[in-house]
């Protein structure tokens, strides 16, 4: 079993839906959580980023935790073209080295 | 903002050339990471750098190697390269081990 299972996707969505984008993990030692956004062929960038439990928003973007499941979300509200990319989330433990474990990623196409 | 820039966005070698790729970051981040990107297989990390002239294996170090001879610069050489390193190659970088991770545009290699 892999530490961290996303869905590849695709998941294909009409423009104003609003998208669900979540992961799974296995290691209770993770602490940090982040989402990424990649464009075809460019790196990833960062969108949320979140320590331990609960919700964060910023703009149309919510990142929720909810570590006694293992389970983390990605609304986006209000979807738009400009949204279609690939979805990778991302975590990490605290304490000496911070090797990130990555989701496979999940590609989105919204339809105008 | 953080830029992170690789020395090329597309190269084609031939089997058993020894091939450098090269990441600069201008933050002064501390660490540095190189990693691979491949359909299905998501990333997969290389090596990194916590320090200048400091470097650690990553999940798939073989046929890999790295130098930090300065601290903005972390570059990723295969020795010989083969044909099952064709991949889009992404370096990052992140300021201390509870920061988020910075990516490169990334380089996409065809090893003929």
């Amino acid at each position: 079993q892999k530490e961290v299972e996303q869905d590849p996707g695709p998941l294909s969505v009409p423009e104003g839906a609003i998208v669900s984008l979540n992961c799974t993990y296995s290691n209770s030692a993770f602490q940090y959580f982040m989402w990424y956004r990649q464009y075809s062929r460019k790196g990833p960038e960062l969108l949320m980023y979140t320590y331990s439990s609960g919700n964060k928003e910023d703009g149309r973007f919510t990142a929720q935790v909810d570590k006694s499941s293992k389970y983390i979300s990605l609304f986006i509200r209000d979807s738009q073209p400009s949204d279609s990319a690939t979805y990778l989330c991302a975590m990490s433990s605290a304490g000496g080295y911070q090797k990130v474990t990555f989701g496979i990623g999940t590609k989105l196409q919204v339809i105008p | 903002d953080v830029k992170v820039t690789q020395s090329s966005r597309y190269l084609v070698k031939r089997t058993g050339e020894k091939v450098f790729l090269e990441c600069v970051q201008d933050m002064d981040h501390e660490n540095m990471f190189w990693y691979r990107q491949d359909p299905g297989l998501g990333l997969r990390l290389i090596y990194f750098s916590y320090d200048v002239k400091m470097k650690e294996k990553g999940d798939i170090p073989e046929g890999y190697s790295v130098s930090r001879e300065k601290k903005e610069r972390f570059s990723l050489i295969l020795e010989s390269a083969s044909t099952n390193q064709t991949s889009m190659y992404l370096c990052a970088s992140s300021w201390d081990n509870t920061d988020t991770q910075y990516f490169g545009p990334g380089t996409r290699l065809t090893v003929l």
